[in-house]
């Protein structure tokens, strides 16, 4: 069946500017969570969200880090006002929510360069 | 809470030999231990899992790692390596429950030479 997916796979913008990444779950899995994937810093969480719960937005780096998850489905992590910094592979990975197990899928990542 | 430490950041090794990457973790609680591996500009796939039960665990492609609770070690391992083995492979902890994040290790790139 298909798997995550992510879209753009690549996308450049300038410093400042705003960016919307999304990703399509595996149909079914009611948990979602968000990674960020960079040189300096290796594979780390920025958020869940798992059925109708309240998200966990522990990992967010700053308050210019935002996302939602519409319907219980596709996710947008946005990003506001753009920092070299944030040049990363975005992942986003979902699950299909087993109390005794915690295998997530990931998608392909998005890649996103800030000039 | 959890932390992950991949203690060789980069393993090279001929094909067909034997590898071994290693994982140690910390946590004051019992945890989920994965192993995923990451083929270039790809995502994550999972290659094995530890969640209960029997120490010696077996993935795709030939993987198996071994969990030793008092070592706290989760190491990987292949008796003979291919060239389509060479990737990027994290180690990752969670708490033991569904829907929770994973904590990475860095990573250990694995070369394998011809």
């Amino acid at each position: 069946g298909a798997g995550v997916s992510q879209s753009p796979s690549n996308k450049v913008t300038e410093k400042g500017k705003d960016v919307e990444l999304r990703c399509d779950p595996i149909s079914g899995h009611t948990a979602l969570y968000w990674y960020r994937q960079s040189l300096g810093q290796g594979l780390e969480f920025l958020i869940y969200f798992q059925g109708n719960s309240a998200p966990d937005k522990s990992g967010l780096p700053s308050d210019r880090f935002s996302a939602e998850r519409t319907g219980g489905s596709v996710s947008t992590l946005t990003i506001q006002r753009t920092q070299q910094e944030d040049s990363a592979v975005y992942l986003c990975a979902s699950s299909p929510g087993l109390a005794r197990s915690n295998e997530q899928f990931f998608g392909p990542g998005t890649r996103l360069t800030v000039l | 809470a959890q932390s992950v430490t991949q203690l060789d950041s980069q393993v090279p090794v001929f094909e067909e030999a034997p590898v071994e990457l290693r994982c140690n973790y910390s946590s004051s609680v019992s945890v989920y231990l994965f192993w995923y591996v990451q083929y270039p500009n790809q995502g994550l796939q999972l290659l094995l899992k530890y969640l209960s039960g029997s120490t010696l665990v077996k993935g795709i492609n030939g993987f198996e790692a071994e969990f030793n609770k008092s070592q706290t070690s989760f190491h990987l391992r292949k008796p003979s390596v291919h060239i389509s083995d060479t990737a990027e492979y994290f180690c990752a902890v969670s708490a033991p429950s569904g829907n929770t994040p994973l904590v990475f290790g860095k990573g250990t790139r694995l070369s394998v030479i011809a």
